[in-house]
């Protein structure tokens, strides 16, 4: 079974640019979380995701939005990026039912320089 | 006050010894409760679940539930160099999924 799936796995962006990052889930999970993690902050989360919905939402400013497709993958976007998105983005993949655990892709590491 | 509070540590202990883990909650309608190891440089990985009170042993790891005290708690026995890593605790604050994390507790096994 495959596991939780991001891309790309490291990016350098500048000052004022736009990202894109993508999440494929487990199959069968209908749920993504995204989550941004810095040394100083720890995990922190972004927003989550289930049946193309956003069900959940941290406390992040708008330049930061997601949305999901009919096949559950996820993708977030951050626009005008600033020197302290710089961050370890991770993606979490679960049922979305229930009080269930969730698990975790590999992450994708964000520099903006 | 924060949604899930941990100890920051570091904790060091020696190899073979028992590693005590603490947690508190402060949402008193939580009902599951998750420990995440994360080596450094790599992603959260579930090792503990537990949504009852009570204790959940699973080989060398136990994982404790007080819900009236708020409290969990992982004990790790007959600990491991490999075992070095930050343990987070999570909680999920409703049954839609919302999961919300501590900031972690670095562990230290020494040889």
């Amino acid at each position: 079974k495959a596991g939780v799936t991001q891309t790309p796995r490291y990016l350098i962006k500048t000052r004022g640019q736009q990202v894109t990052l993508s999440c494929s889930p487990i199959s069968g999970h209908r749920s993504v979380s995204w989550y941004q993690q810095t040394p100083g902050q720890g995990l922190q989360f972004l927003f989550e995701y289930f049946s193309e919905t956003q069900r959940n939402k941290g406390n992040f400013p708008g330049r930061f939005s997601g949305r999901q497709f009919s096949n559950s993958r996820s993708e977030m976007n951050v626009s005008t990026l600033e020197l302290g998105d710089s961050a370890l983005y991770l993606c979490a993949s679960s049922t979305g039912t229930g009080w269930t655990e969730a698990f975790f892709g590999q992450g994708t590491r964000l520099t903006v320089v | 006050q924060k949604e899930v509070e941990q100890n920051s540590g570091p904790l060091s202990v020696p190899e073979g010894a028992i590693a005590s883990l603490n947690c508190t909650y402060s949402d008193r309608g939580s009902q599951s409760f998750f420990w995440y190891r994360q080596y450094s440089g790599k992603s959260p990985e579930l090792i503990m679940f537990i949504y009852s009170n009570g204790d959940k042993e699973d080989g060398r790891f136990t994982a404790q539930l007080n819900k009236a005290s708020q409290y969990v708690s992982l004990l790790i026995r007959d600990s491991q160099p490999s075992d070095s890593a930050t343990y987070l605790c999570a909680v999920n604050i409703n049954r839609d999924n919302d999961m919300r994390f501590g900031a972690g507790t670095r562990l230290t096994v020494k040889p």
